[in-house]
């Protein structure tokens, strides 16, 4: 069963660093979503991604995060100049279709630690 | 603002007990709903879902919830649990836009 992947499981930086995470959408999917959980709260909506645009973020992303989509099968979130809170798991996400009948396949995630 | 409730945060069971975990949303207009699992170790998997008709939705793995619309409320439901059952549950909400807005999750643990 086609799956999305995470890399790396797990990135530790120093805090003013620039991290790349990554990820691998399923393939016939056109949509693309990152979520992040900081330890013991909820999984937050970061970004929505569709035809090589942002088509919805929320407040946690500003201007430090960043997303493309490189290549055919790659989906990236940077995070320019890390802080100590952006410390969490980093969830992708991909549809097959936005609207109502979005339903969102996720990836293992990525842990991110900011030293 | 949009919001989802998981007033469950930790439940133990025993095998064989009947499980139900809470979920209530506020948004007043047309919503499709969610539940993940996450395994530990593992990924969010998708449970079941409710996009429209009967709101009595079944899952995989046993599990089914109820959609009353009245209520705001999308409660998970399993008649008997077991040991494989031990994960954390989320309920999500797509309020007809392209997010997903989740609840903060129930820890299950189900003891043999």
């Amino acid at each position: 069963e086609p799956e999305v992947t995470q890399t790396p499981s797990h990135q530790v930086t120093q805090m003013g660093q620039e991290v790349i995470l990554r990820c691998v959408p399923i393939s016939n999917h056109l949509y693309f979503y990152w979520y992040r959980q900081i330890l013991g709260q909820k999984v937050e909506f970061l970004v929505s991604f569709y035809n090589n645009e942002i088509s919805e973020k929320s407040e946690i992303f500003d201007d430090q995060f960043s997303v493309e989509r490189p290549d055919g099968s790659n989906f990236t979130l940077k995070i320019r100049s890390t802080k100590l809170e952006d410390s969490a798991m980093y969830f992708c996400a991909s549809s097959e279709r936005a609207g109502v009948y979005n339903e969102q396949f996720f990836g293992p995630g990525t842990r991110l630690t900011v030293l | 603002a949009q919001s989802v409730s998981q007033h469950n945060h930790h439940v133990i069971l025993s095998e064989a007990a009947s499980l139900e975990l809470g979920c209530n949303y506020s948004y007043g207009g047309t919503v499709n709903l969610f539940w993940y699992v996450q395994y530990p170790g593992q990924h969010l998997q998708l449970l079941l879902k409710y996009f429209s008709g009967d709101p009595l939705v079944k899952g995989i793995k046993g599990f089914e919830a109820e959609f009353i619309k009245s209520k705001f409320s999308f409660n998970l439901r399993k008649p008997s649990v077991q040991w494989s059952d031990t994960a954390e549950y989320f309920c999500a909400v797509n309020p007809n836009t392209d997010k997903l807005i989740f609840g903060t999750g129930t820890r299950l643990q189900v003891f043999p």
